[in-house]
């Protein structure tokens, strides 16, 4: 694997599941992080980690909740979501933050049924 | 608040013709990034080309080229000899250099066509 992955690349879930969506980067980065993207509106910033500690959270509600292990993995658990949460949900990295560009996974998208 | 703007929701051109994608930016910063970033509908954003606000030089990327105006906060990409496979969202983002968020600010998309 190289770059980026992302999994699952689709997900369905009612309101009550609890699911987790995996980022898994291969480049070496320090900083990865968790971007929401609906439709007709600007990508959305969720979380950002560096080596592993988390420098930010956007306002993100607490039914999204981020984990990063190590510097190579980062998840997002996801419980008892609405149908507004559905969109496509796509992880970044970069070698540092705020130096050069983010590195993007395909992404999962997302349905709250 | 920093914000880009992407005036042109949507573009079309013709294969082997140029197009140029409009992006407008603001800030207070004077050291920052700026990229182009493509979604084809495969969904995968890939970096396109990028400029550092520091460097007068314009960016270019084979046919991929950037029109960087720092005092009018203008950042437009200029597509040469286009191909079908050109075809997607553009994205222009915005970064602050060394900022401890590292967040990047997009703007809300091009869609380019590419009409054989």
């Amino acid at each position: 694997e190289t770059g980026v992955t992302q999994t699952p690349r689709h997900l369905v879930m009612g309101m009550t599941n609890k699911k987790s969506l995996k980022c898994e980067q291969h480049l070496g980065h320090n900083a990865m992080y968790w971007y929401k993207q609906s439709a007709k509106k600007p990508l959305e910033l969720m979380f950002v980690y560096s080596l592993e500690e988390r420098v930010e959270n956007n306002s993100v509600p607490s039914r999204f909740s981020p984990e990063c292990p190590n510097s190579s993995h980062l998840f997002l658990h996801l419980h008892t979501l609405q149908p507004e949460d559905s969109a496509l949900y796509l992880c970044a990295s970069s070698q540092e933050t705020g130096l050069g560009e983010q590195f993007f996974g395909p992404g999962t998208r997302l349905t709250v049924l | 608040a920093q914000t880009v703007t992407q005036s042109q929701p949507e573009m079309s051109v013709q294969e082997a013709e140029t197009v140029t994608l409009s992006c407008t930016y603001d800030t207070s910063e004077s050291d920052y990034y700026l990229f182009w970033y493509k979604q084809p509908p495969s969904r995968q954003m890939i970096l396109v080309i990028r400029q550092e606000a520091y460097k007068q030089q314009n960016a270019t990327e084979n046919r991929f080229s950037v029109n960087f105006q720092k005092a009018a906060k203008s950042f437009s990409l200029k597509i040469s000899d286009s191909q079908l496979g050109d075809a997607a969202m553009y994205f222009c983002a915005y970064t602050v250099y060394g900022g401890s968020q590292g967040n990047l600010i997009f703007g809300k998309g091009t869609k380019l066509s590419v009409k054989p």
